[in-house]
């Protein structure tokens, strides 16, 4: 059956903009994902979804960092004010038992 | 001191060789450990899970966990070229909610 897919693959924006990443997750799966990957390093958890709601967002960095999934199915994480720091792969997961999670491609943003 | 740590490496092995990878970890409420294989530029695929302490194989590769020294190690028989990837651990956070903690990544090269 299809994966877990995330659109845009890349995203390149200027400092201060506004930006939104999509995930599609499998098809069934209650549980969301959202983590962050910087170069070197593995994936750090953001937050949390079970069907609609937010069950853990304790890795969101900071306020400019939100993350929707208003039917239960796909979710967006918004970003605002983009900085520098910002820039690495965000990985969307998603999962039936919360330890068997799989990823999609991710999305590569840069921020310039 | 990282929850999860794990040697970046990178390390070279021969075609056929056995590959040893390793994390070791801090939380002792830890309960299921994973081992995700991740091509450059690509999400992380799960290979392997394991709840508590134990081993488990799948094909050319075996999972272990030692919880009493809190280690747990990936061994991959007969290594092939394909093997050639980043092996990330993962470890579920005591929340059980599979808010994943995962270690750097161990970057291994199969020469042919």
């Amino acid at each position: 059956g299809a994966g877990v897919s995330q659109t845009p693959s890349n995203k390149v924006t200027e400092k201060g903009k506004y930006v939104e990443l999509r995930c599609d997750p499998i098809s069934g799966h209650t549980a969301l994902y959202w983590y962050r990957q910087s170069l070197g390093q593995g994936p750090e958890f953001l937050i949390y979804f079970q069907g609609t709601g937010a069950a853990d967002d304790s890795g969101l960095p900071n306020d400019r960092f939100f993350a929707v999934r208003p039917e239960g199915s796909v979710s967006t994480l918004k970003i605002q004010r983009t900085e520098r720091g910002d820039s690495a792969v965000y990985l969307c997961a998603s999962s039936l038992t919360g330890y068997e999670q799989y990823f999609g491609p991710g999305t590569r943003l840069t921020v310039t | 001191q990282k929850e999860v740590e794990q040697d970046p490496g990178p390390l070279s092995v021969p075609e056929g060789a056995i590959v040893s990878l390793n994390c070791t970890y801090s939380n002792s409420a830890f309960q299921y450990f994973m081992w995700y294989r991740q091509y450059s530029r690509k999400g992380p695929e799960l290979l392997m899970y394991t709840y508590s302490s134990g081993n488990k194989e799948d094909g050319r590769f075996t999972a272990q966990v030692d919880k009493s020294s809190k280690y747990i190690s990936l061994f991959i028989r007969d290594s092939q070229p394909s093997d050639s990837a980043t092996y990330l651990c993962a470890m579920e956070g005591s929340s059980n909610t599979g808010k994943l903690i995962f270690g750097q990544g161990t970057t291994l090269q199969v020469k042919p």
